[in-house]
């Protein structure tokens, strides 16, 4: 059972680029959501999804974008990479409301 | 706008040290507070608190809400080595499921 699976683990871009995170989920959750983490600042929301076709905004979404076609893939894309994205990503999955998240184990990004 | 406060943000202490760690909350229509552990990668789920008073429990570790004062403890008794790591609290809402509002962490290195 792999549980939620990020790829790549790391990754450096030059600014301006445009890549995608991968994130796979093995347990049929419906919830799915992507954070940063930086040093010193807890986990901050990008974007999340409550079911296949259905996304919304968290606290920092500016600069990325998300799409939901299955119940097990939510990728992440950097539209235009700036150094002020460089961090860790998580993905988390849940089944639904209050129930405890599923974390990938990060992609370290580096911008450039 | 949801606001999670963890305290203190860093405490180092020996091994066999009680620690106690906080989580104080404000948020519009609370549905449950959840503390996770981060070592090297993923946040790991520890537990899941939604009624005041009620104390969790899993070996050393314990937790209990007050939902008057808008606040959680996270103990730590016997403090080991392995007990180093990031401890994250996060609260959830009725309103917006599938958010989860994170504190910044408190990073506990237990020394030998």
């Amino acid at each position: 059972n792999a549980g939620v699976t990020q790829t790549p683990k790391f990754q450096v871009l030059k600014t301006g680029q445009s890549m995608t995170l991968q994130c796979a989920q093995d347990m049929n959750h419906e919830y799915m959501s992507w954070y940063r983490q930086d040093p010193g600042m807890g986990l901050r929301l990008i974007h999340y999804s409550v079911g296949a076709g259905i996304t919304d905004q968290g606290e920092v979404p500016n600069g990325y974008n998300v799409s939901r076609s299955t119940t097990e893939d939510f990728p992440l894309r950097l539209l235009s990479a700036a150094p002020s994205q460089t961090s860790v990503y998580f993905c988390a999955s849940s089944w639904g409301p209050g129930s405890p998240l599923h974390f990938g184990n990060g992609t370290r990004l580096t911008v450039t | 706008e949801d606001k999670v406060v963890q305290s203190p943000l860093s405490l180092v202490v020996h091994e066999g040290d009680t620690v106690t760690l906080n989580c104080s909350y404000e948020v519009t229509n609370f549905r449950s507070l959840l503390w996770y552990k981060q070592e090297k990668k993923a946040p790991t789920f520890l537990f899941m608190l939604t009624s005041s008073g009620i104390e969790k429990k899993s070996g050393r570790l314990s937790s209990i809400l007050d939902k008057k004062e808008l606040f959680s403890i996270l103990n730590i008794t016997a403090t080991q080595t392995g007990d180093s790591a990031i401890y994250l609290c996060a609260v959830e809402v009725v309103t917006n499921a599938g958010k989860s509002t994170f504190g910044d962490g408190t990073t506990l290195t237990v020394k030998p």
